[in-house]
């Protein structure tokens, strides 16, 4: 079945490092790829996605590339800051668009 | 516009009991999903529903029941209890034909 795996945290940076959070997919199909981001305490908020390959989603200075040749999704920030700190997810979408897979988050923080 | 609400933010139950959870959308969608989000497991799918008046099986649906009665509400009901459980719900709702979900705040829910 579809799934996706994302590098486990928790993971630590200085503010103005660079962010690498890895995520890989398995999917039938040509599914949707998304980044989410979920604040302490809060739900999870959308962050970027693409929808066919090499789209690239981008928003908040965070970016991901849809890598078919490779099934990867990875999210990346040239320079984060203390208020980027939270669990990001990965996701995809079905072949039918109803059900969405979610990865196990990656937790991250950001420290001045 | 509330977005997604979910009643009620924190419960603690006994082995056994019963209680339905409650999502609210006002952004009139047509897709609702309940998850609930483990440690070290990402968000799992319960269930969801298409449609007023239809629901369908998730990834984890032993133990649990749903009702679609009216378009803006999707409950979510243990009939008893059990801590594994335990958990974080969050409901989350997408118009039909677009894939960006949005997210309740979530129920923190304890099993004792």
């Amino acid at each position: 079945g579809d799934s996706v795996t994302q590098m486990e945290g928790p993971v630590t940076l200085s503010e103005e490092a660079f962010l690498t959070i890895n995520c890989t997919y398995t999917a039938t199909g040509y599914p949707s790829l998304f980044w989410y981001v979920q604040y302490p305490g809060e739900g999870l908020q959308l962050l970027l996605k693409a929808t066919k390959a090499d789209d690239k989603g981008s928003n908040k200075g965070f970016e991901a590339t849809y890598r078919k040749e490779t099934t990867s999704f990875h999210l990346e920030k040239g320079s984060v800051q203390v208020s980027d700190s939270a669990v990001y997810f990965c996701a995809l979408s079905d072949q039918t668009g109803n059900q969405f897979y979610f990865g196990t988050g990656t937790s991250l923080t950001v420290i001045p | 516009n509330a977005g997604v609400t979910q009643t009620p933010k924190f419960r603690v139950l006994k082995t056994g009991q019963s209680m339905t959870l409650l999502c609210a959308q006002d952004m009139n969608h047509e897709y609702m999903y309940w998850y609930r989000q483990d440690p070290g497991m990402g968000l799992r799918l319960i269930h969801y529903s298409v449609g007023e008046g239809t629901t369908a099986k998730g990834e984890v649906p032993d133990g649990y029941n749903v009702s679609r009665l009216k378009k803006q509400n999707f409950l979510l009901g243990l009939e008893s209890a059990a801590p594994s459980q335990t958990s974080v719900y969050f409901c989350a709702s997408n118009r039909l034909g677009t894939d960006t979900q949005y997210f309740g705040p979530g129920t923190r829910l304890t099993v004792l």
